[in-house]
């Protein structure tokens, strides 16, 4: 089994920051996903990586996907309450079934 | 838009005893999957199934069953339930197989005493 190592754990910031959470692996990935986990609900994705060094934005969300596809970030620019929730990283090795990792637990003061 | 649709929600079971975790989605998704949270630990893998009459293992797939007679439903069994398997368990389903976007149900909160 491959492992997404995911850092850090948790994450309390106040509203109006900025914040970046890693995901990171020894191996190469075919393709990263990004989900988001809100409390009593599944994950639901945000966005999926492909290519190496690849940028995606989704409003105030940037998604990086590392040159070497083994790590990929997120950053959060001016962080809202509505972005508190778990965000995991999932990636895919070649055609293996896909891994997620432990997750970060972010959650914005207002 | 029902989606992925799993029961019960919430269940309490005394070690031993067998129980069913239902699945059904209505997106017409060959692949289906379930699996269990923990704290610190993420989303781990138990069983999957790429169409009807083929399933396989995830990583945990130990004290589990599964089977897919349709499409739409993937239940997962407990065969002898131990606190161990006290977990929140999630079914989900995609069209694109691995590396597609995984549409997940609520969950289903599983003690078990």
């Amino acid at each position: 089994t491959q492992l997404l190592e995911q850092s850090p754990q948790f994450l309390s910031i106040q509203e109006g920051e900025n914040l970046t959470v890693y995901c990171n692996s020894s191996s190469v990935f075919s393709s990263l996903q990004w989900y988001r986990q809100e409390p009593g609900e599944g994950p639901v994705l945000l966005v999926t990586v492909v290519t190496g060094g690849e940028v995606k934005k989704l409003k105030r969300l940037t998604f990086q996907f590392g040159d070497a596809r083994k790590d990929s970030s997120l950053h959060i620019t001016a962080a809202q309450p509505g972005d508190t929730g778990l965000y995991l990283c999932a990636g895919a090795f070649g055609n293996e079934k896909l891994t997620f990792g432990t997750g970060t637990r972010l959650t914005i003061i207002p | 838009n029902a989606g992925v649709t799993q029961t019960p929600k919430f269940q309490v079971l005394k070690t031993g005893q067998s129980m069913t975790l239902q699945c059904a989605q209505d997106m017409n998704h060959e692949y289906m999957s379930w699996y269990r949270q923990d704290p610190g630990m993420g989303l781990r893998l138990i069983h999957y199934s790429v169409g009807a009459g083929i399933t396989d293992q995830g990583e945990v797939p130990n004290g589990y069953n599964v089977s897919r007679s349709t499409t739409e439903d993937f239940p997962l069994r407990l065969l002898s339930a131990a606190p161990s398997q006290t977990s929140v368990y999630f079914c989900a389903s995609t069209l694109g197989g691995v590396g597609g976007e995984l549409f997940f149900g609520e969950g289903s909160r599983l003690t078990v005493l």
